[in-house]
């Protein structure tokens, strides 16, 4: 069964600064990567996600996300943190062949400061 | 083009009690799937349902049980609430299955008491 590892529960950075929020995750088989954003009180959207292919995914407000297989990983970054960034990022694992649900880590706060 | 909606937004409940939670997915999404998030914890798998069929089950009890209409929308029924049932229930559809990316409604939260 597919497992995913997001090990920085609470991260702040100032406005202005970069961002990266790691995810690892456990699969046998090639997966599929999501990152999710929560704000409070609210569902969780779609950030980017990686199927195949090039292994530098873009995705909405600035992000993008590097896939390495070598070391299992699934890492977000951000060049420049605004203040509307902080929430909360979930990282979730789904299989390739389609067969099984997606897997969610636990999340990761971001606060920002100015 | 309208998101998935999910009703109520909020709702208590008295333990013992009974709960339906609704969904209606994005046009055109055959798929729907439920998921619990427990305050501080990443969201849990309930139910998938794709084309009004069952299509997975998380790891939870009986009394938790889904359904999907003709329609596409689907309802998230538990039973004899607990305490621990207290959570915000996701509801995100997708086109088909498993390899869809999931968009999320923004959930209901429930609180037992």
């Amino acid at each position: 069964a597919q497992s995913v590892t997001q090990p920085d529960i609470h991260i702040t950075v100032s406005e202005g600064a970069s961002l990266e929020l790691r995810c690892n995750y456990s699969y046998g088989a090639t997966p599929y990567l999501f990152w999710y954003v929560q704000s409070p009180g609210q569902g969780l959207q779609l950030l980017l996600k990686y199927f195949s292919g090039d292994t530098l995914v873009q995705g909405i407000k600035g992000f993008e996300a590097e896939f390495k297989r070598s070391q299992s990983s699934f890492n977000l970054r951000k060049p420049s943190v605004h203040w509307s960034d902080a929430a909360e990022y979930f990282c979730a694992v789904g299989s390739y062949s389609g067969n099984t649900p997606l897997v969610f880590g636990k999340g990761t706060r971001l606060s920002v400061i100015a | 083009d309208a998101g998935v909606t999910q009703s109520p937004t909020h709702l208590i409940k008295t333990r013992g009690q009974h709960v339906t939670l609704r969904c209606s997915p994005i046009s055109g999404h055959k798929s729907v799937s439920w998921y619990q998030q427990v305050l501080g914890q990443g969201p849990q798998f309930i139910f998938q349902y794709y084309e009004k069929e069952e299509r997975g089950r998380g790891n939870f009890p009986d009394r938790f049980s889904a359904r999907q209409f003709p329609n596409y929308s689907s309802e998230l029924n538990v039973n004899a609430l607990l305490l621990g049932d207290s959570a915000l229930y996701l509801c995100a559809s997708s086109l088909s299955g498993y390899d869809s990316p999931l968009h999320f409604g923004n959930g209901t939260r429930l609180t037992v008491t």
